[in-house]
Order: structure tokens, then C-alpha cells, then sequence
């Protein structure tokens, strides 16, 4: 079955440092990888998957990240933290067929002034 | 625009009292899917449907109850069975075998019993 750990339940960062949210996923194949970003009170908004070719993925808001299959890693990455990128990340796995995404328990990002 | 809306936003609920949360969608999706979300724990699935009339439970389908009447809607009643009913819920969709493509997810239903 298909699991997804992110290590960090809270991260906090200056404004203008960089990011890096850790994904680890278990799959026996080959996974189909999200990341997910989260507002307060709101739902669901995708930032970037992986599906095959290139590994290094480019998303929405300047985020990408890059999928390691030796390290079974999904790992999201931002150059220069905004105040306005405090959020909820949460990683996901899932697989071409089938409809059912699991996700992680999910990264809160503060970032300080 | 196409969407995914879920209301009320709100909602109270009293003990004993059955509730229902609307999710309606015009993606022409054909699975939708209903989580449960409590700080710390990501997401759970409660249910989903692959297409109408059809429904399958998820890992904490007890205390709750779905119907597939129409591909545009997939509403969730929380029993007065479901004992912590008290969270944030989410419903999602994506197209049938989709889901490496992913799901559209609406803006979510804080459901608080009192």
C-alpha cells in the first residue's frame, strides 16, 4: 500500500531565505507525486506533480521539486520565501490507475519578518 | 469558471442531529471524493464515488452516509452515529482513473457540534 511521510510538522523560515519541505513515500512502483498547498479555513490548491521524464519539476509560485527514486523523495523546494507562502504543504502519492491519492499528514511553514 | 463548491462554510451542529454538506461540482468529473481533515492528521477519506450511483467507503466511513444521485453532486450526511464529528471537510473530484492528474478540491465545510 501506498504511504507518504512528511518528517516536519512545523517549519519556520525568514523572509527571503530558502525552503526545502521533505517528502518520503512508499510505492512499488512508479508513483505519481503531488504537492498541495493550504490557506487557513481553505481547501486544496496544487503546486506542482511529477508523473515521468525530468525529474525536477517546476510549479505554480515560483516552487519546485524534485523527485529521487533511490531515495523514494519528493522533496519541494523555494529559492526565496514570501511572507505570503505561510501555509499547510501536503505531499501526496498515487498511482496511473486508480483515483485514490494519499497524502501526508501535512508541513505548516511560518515565515518570519 | 469550472469549480468544485461546497456549502455552507459553517455549519452547527446538535447532538443527536443528523447533517448534510453539499458538494457540487461542474468539471464534468467523474469521481469526487469527501475527507476529513483534524490538525495533525492530513487528510482522511471518508468516502468516494467513481460514477453515479455507485460509492465506495474509505478508511472512516463509520458515522457517515453519501449518495450519487447526479455526476454533478456527491452530498455527505454525518450521522448522529459519528461520535467527534467536530472537524474540517473537504470534497474533491477528478476525472475518472485520474488520479495522476490529480484532484480539484473545494474550499471546505467547518462542521462544530454544540
Amino acid at each position: 500500500a501506498q504511504s507518504v511521510t512528511q518528517p516536519d510538522i512545523h517549519i519556520t523560515v525568514s523572509e527571503g531565505a530558502s525552503l526545502e519541505l521533505r517528502c518520503n513515500y512508499s510505492y512499488g512502483a512508479t508513483p505519481y507525486l503531488f504537492w498541495y498547498v493550504q490557506s487557513p479555513g481553505q481547501g486544496l490548491q496544487l503546486l506542482l506533480k511529477y508523473f515521468s521524464g525530468d525529474t525536477l519539476v517546476q510549479g505554480i509560485k515560483g516552487f519546485e521539486a524534485e523527485f529521487k527514486r533511490s531515495q523514494s523523495s519528493f522533496n519541494l523546494r523555494k529559492p526565496s520565501v514570501h511572507w505570503s507562502d505561510a501555509a499547510e504543504y501536503f505531499c501526496a502519492v498515487g498511482r496511473e490507475y486508480g483515483n485514490k491519492l494519499v497524502f501526508g499528514a501535512g508541513t505548516i511553514l511560518r515565515v518570519k519578518s | 469558471d469550472g469549480g468544485i463548491t461546497q456549502s455552507p462554510k459553517y455549519l452547527f451542529r446538535k447532538e443527536g442531529q443528523n447533517v448534510t454538506l453539499s458538494c457540487e461540482q461542474n468539471l464534468n468529473h467523474d469521481a469526487m471524493y469527501w475527507y476529513r481533515q483534524d490538525p495533525g492528521q492530513g487528510l482522511r477519506l471518508i468516502y468516494y464515488s467513481q460514477i453515479v450511483n455507485d460509492f465506495q467507503k474509505g478508511d472512516i466511513a463509520e458515522g457517515y452516509s453519501v449518495s450519487r444521485e447526479k455526476k454533478e453532486s456527491f452530498p455527505l450526511t454525518v450521522t448522529s452515529a459519528q461520535k467527534n464529528p467536530t472537524a474540517f471537510y473537504l470534497c474533491a473530484s477528478s476525472l475518472e482513473r485520474g488520479s495522476f492528474l490529480g484532484y480539484t478540491f473545494g474550499s471546505g465545510t467547518r462542521l462544530t457540534v454544540v
